[in-house]
This record gives C-alpha cells, structure tokens and sequence, in this order.
C-alpha cells in the first residue's frame, strides 16, 4: 500500500518570504500522480498543484512549484513570495495511475503553515 | 467555473439515526468518491463510485455506510446508524477520466451528539 509522509506538523513564513514543504511517499508503482492541496480554516480543499510522475519536468503554478526527486520519491512544495492569504493546511497527496478505476489519493498528514506579517 | 456542491454545510444529528450527505459531482463526471477527515487528523479515503457501482472502498466504509446515485446527478452518502466517531469533514469528489484532476466539493461537517 502507499503512504506518504508530511514530516513537518507545523511551519511558518514571513510575508513575501519563501517557505518550502516537505513529502515524502512509499510506492512500488511506476505510473502515478502527486498532489498539493491547501485546506484553509473553511476547511474546503483547494489544488494547490499537480505533477505526473512520468514528467521530468517540475511543475509550477504562479508563486507556486515543486521539487520532484522520484528516485527519491521526494515531492516538496515551494511557495514565493508568500501572502497572508497563503495560511492554510497543506496537504500532499498520491493517486494511483493506469487504468485503475478506484484512484482513490492517499493523504499525508498535513503541514499548517502560518504567515507572520 | 463547474464545482462540486455537497448539502448540507453542516449536519447535527443524534446518535443512532441515519444521515444523508447529498453531493452534486461535475455533471460530465464519470468517478466519484467519498473522503472523511475527523477534525485535526488527516483525510481519509471512504469509497470510490464508478458505472453505478463501488470500485473500491476503505476498512472505515463497513455496513453502516452506503451511497447512491438515485438520478444521474446525485451521489449520496448514507449512514445508518450514526456513532459518536462518525462526527467529521465529509468530503465528495468527481472527475471525469483517467489521469484527471480530482476536485472536491466544500465538504459536510457532521456532527452527532
């Protein structure tokens, strides 16, 4: 079974600063996609970012990109220029990919993130 | 932008009676899926809808859970017999196909007193 790992509970930034977040996961899979979703205190779930595994590439949104080490099975989270708005749970996620009907993610744990003015 | 809506927000019931948690996926979604988080611990995978059928479920979907797409545009969850325990962040999710993005609806806070 995966599982993947947020081995930070808590972090903190400060404004305009950059902040990067840590995952880390366990799969034998070769085909599979990983997630950042932020959890703000609404506490709906917003996607933050995504990336494929078969892409080399790093993937990055606006203020936002990864770090995606697979032979290290390491996928962090950076965030620029961080923004007060950006205070949220953080959480990295893993799906499975081919053709699998269930694909249900595998959460961590989470990372709060707070961002000190 | 289409989202996925779920009703209630939130939803206070008594121990042993039966919610519904009703959810609106995409409408050209064809996978669906529901998630539980217990406040302060992580989300947690419920069951996977697919073809009108469940394609996967979790340990924590036992008996007293089941879910229903009634009329090809709701997907609800049942729970028969609510616990204390059951009291969590519910979470519906569609997509349409392989390799596309999961995205989540708002979520239903149960609380069962």
């Amino acid at each position: 079974a995966q599982t993947v790992t947020q081995s930070q509970p808590e972090m903190s930034v400060q404004e305009a600063e950059t902040v990067t977040l840590s995952c880390t996961y366990d799969t034998s899979e070769s085909d599979y996609y990983l997630f950042w979703y932020k959890q703000p205190p609404s506490r709906q779930m917003i996607l933050v970012i995504r990336q494929e595994a078969y892409k080399q590439q790093n993937a990055t949104e606006n203020r936002f990109s990864v770090n995606f080490q697979k032979a290290a099975k390491s996928f962090s989270l950076k965030i620029s220029d961080s923004q007060l708005g950006d205070a949220a749970m953080y959480f990295c996620a893993y799906r499975s990919g081919g053709d699998n009907y269930g694909q249900n993610f595998v959460f961590g744990p989470g990372t709060r993130l707070s961002v000190l003015p | 932008e289409p989202e996925v809506t779920q009703t209630p927000s939130h939803q206070v019931t008594q121990m042993g009676q039966e919610v519904i948690l009703r959810c609106v996926p995409i409408s050209n979604h064809l996978y669906f899926y529901w998630y539980r988080q217990i406040l302060g611990q992580k989300v947690e995978f419920l069951v996977s809808f697919y073809n009108n059928e469940i394609s996967e479920k979790s340990e924590i979907f036992d008996d007293q859970f089941s879910v229903e797409r009634p009329d090809g545009s709701n997907f609800t969850l049942k729970i028969r017999s609510t616990k204390l325990e059951d009291s969590a962040m519910y979470f519906c999710a569609s997509r349409r196909g392989t390799g596309a993005i999961q995205y989540f609806g708002a979520g239903t806070r149960l609380s069962v007193l």
